[in-house]
């Protein structure tokens, strides 16, 4: 596909579970990032990758969330323990490289921890 | 108080009218500026970029950045029900990699 695509669209689980979001950038991008989006608090940065490495992991907000990337391309967001405060949707950008303003985004994975 | 402050609106307005959207920030260090549309259920998507205060016009869009006063707008002329969407000002520090948004302004254009 020619744009950001992200999988599941929308995952319901239940406290306590572990969950993984997965995001597939724009082939050749090298920067990718992931976002959270809350009602009325705007997009909250989590995490940088430039390739396969991380140089930016400052917004993620506890130990239970982590990421990866591998081969520089597909990257996958983990929960783990999952709390009702972690509901939100995450959503995953890609660009052609560092300092590139124009991001392109998915369309998002709607997280509901019930 | 966070870095970034957006109306939250929601902006209603009539069809053909001209919309300010606003957003104030605290940090010097911001270099960059941006606006992103986001229609509901989407991705946002890049509308404007601009990086020294003045002007920068784009079809009916409008951006304006004012580092002294550390306040950007976007404004939409003759704005169209298409136009309908949430809209996120974002910045960039210079030297670093990640965008810091606002929280997004809801804008609603009525036939």
């Amino acid at each position: 596909g020619a744009g950001v695509s992200q999988s599941p669209s929308n995952k319901v689980t239940e406290k306590g579970k572990d969950v993984e979001l997965r995001c597939d950038p724009i082939s050749g991008h090298t920067a990718l990032y992931w976002y959270r989006q809350s009602l009325g608090q705007g997009l909250e940065f989590l995490i940088y990758f430039q390739g396969n490495s991380a140089p930016d992991k400052s917004g993620l907000p506890s130990d239970r969330f982590s990421a990866e990337r591998t081969g520089g391309s597909v990257s996958t967001l983990t929960i783990q323990r999952t709390q009702q405060e972690d509901s939100a949707v995450y959503l995953c950008a890609s660009s052609s490289g560092q300092g590139n303003e124009k991001l392109f985004f998915g369309s998002g994975t709607q997280l509901s921890v019930l | 108080q966070k870095e970034v402050e957006q109306d939250p609106g929601p902006l209603s307005v009539p069809e053909g009218a001209i919309v300010s959207l606003n957003c104030t920030y605290s940090n010097s260090a911001f270099q960059y500026f941006m606006w992103y549309r986001q229609y509901s259920r989407k991705g946002p998507e890049l509308l404007m970029y601009t990086y020294s205060s003045g002007n920068k016009e784009d079809g009916r869009f409008t951006a304006q950045v004012d580092k002294s006063s550390k306040y950007i707008s976007l404004f939409i002329r003759d704005s169209q029900p298409s136009d309908s969407a949430t809209y996120l000002c974002a910045m960039r520090k210079g030297g670093g990699n990640k965008l810091t948004f606002g929280t997004g302004t809801q804008l609603k254009v009525e036939l």
